[in-house]
């Protein structure tokens, strides 16, 4: 049973553009919502996180959106740069000393 | 900042043999981490939560015995596979809270290839 339902599986963005990657999850004790930008080879990286007494939080061109009655969240990379073109993951967990449970990923690719 | 080692960075070892790769919190003190691993073109898959002092909780399927998981001290975990095969190429990567603060930190991955 996947926890978090990442998507698209894939993206491409012209450069410039926004990028947005969509996560839904079902466990309501779920308090922690990060969003990790990963490149090859290399391990995870936080981008942003957010936690549910917020509907938005906005760091440079990363923009977090959370819809708790829905139970989404979304990212927003805005003026998209080829140097975005990593895979992105979202993940959830229940706070304290809980692992993450994470998203099956999205692959950006942000062409010129 | 907060930094998570991972030692080897990649490994290649032949079938049958242990590996062991070291996650160390470099300048906090982390009583819980976390081993995942990561298969090409896939997400991260919760193996194990090691805990100081404790015993490993092991996520269903991942077996204890093969994957041997130690947490000696406050900046120190272990994973070791035993009797390595190669479908147990992957990229391992783990994660430590830093206590205290409860932020989290991931390594930058272990590379194994098991020939």
């Amino acid at each position: 049973q996947q926890q978090v339902k990442q998507s698209p599986q894939s993206l491409i963005v012209q450069k410039g553009g926004i990028s947005i990657i969509n996560c839904a999850y079902e466990n309501t004790a779920f308090d922690y919502f990060p969003w990790y930008q990963q490149f090859p080879g290399k391990g995870p990286a936080l981008l942003i996180a957010i936690r549910p007494d917020v509907s938005e939080k906005k760091e440079g061109r990363f923009t977090i959106s959370f819809n708790k009655s829905a139970k989404q969240f979304s990212l927003h990379i805005m003026d998209s740069q080829p140097g975005d073109s990593a895979t992105y993951f979202c993940a959830a967990s229940k706070g304290g000393n809980t692992p993450l449970v994470f998203g099956k990923g999205t692959r950006l690719s942000v062409i010129a | 900042g907060a930094v998570v080692s991972q030692h080897p960075s990649w490994v290649i070892c032949k079938s049958g043999t242990s590996v062991k790769i070291e996650c160390r919190s470099l300048d906090f003190q982390a009583t819980t981490m976390f081993w995942y691993r990561q298969f090409p073109k896939q997400s991260l898959m919760l193996m194990a939560t090691s805990n100081e002092g404790s015993k490993a909780t092991y996520e269903q399927g991942v077996e204890k015995d093969k994957f041997l998981i130690n947490h000696a001290s406050l900046t120190l975990s272990t994973l070791t596979v035993t009797s390595a095969h190669p479908e147990d190429s992957s990229f391992y990567i783990c994660s430590a809270i830093r206590q205290n603060t409860g932020e989290l930190f991931f390594g930058e991955g272990s590379r194994l290839t098991v020939l």
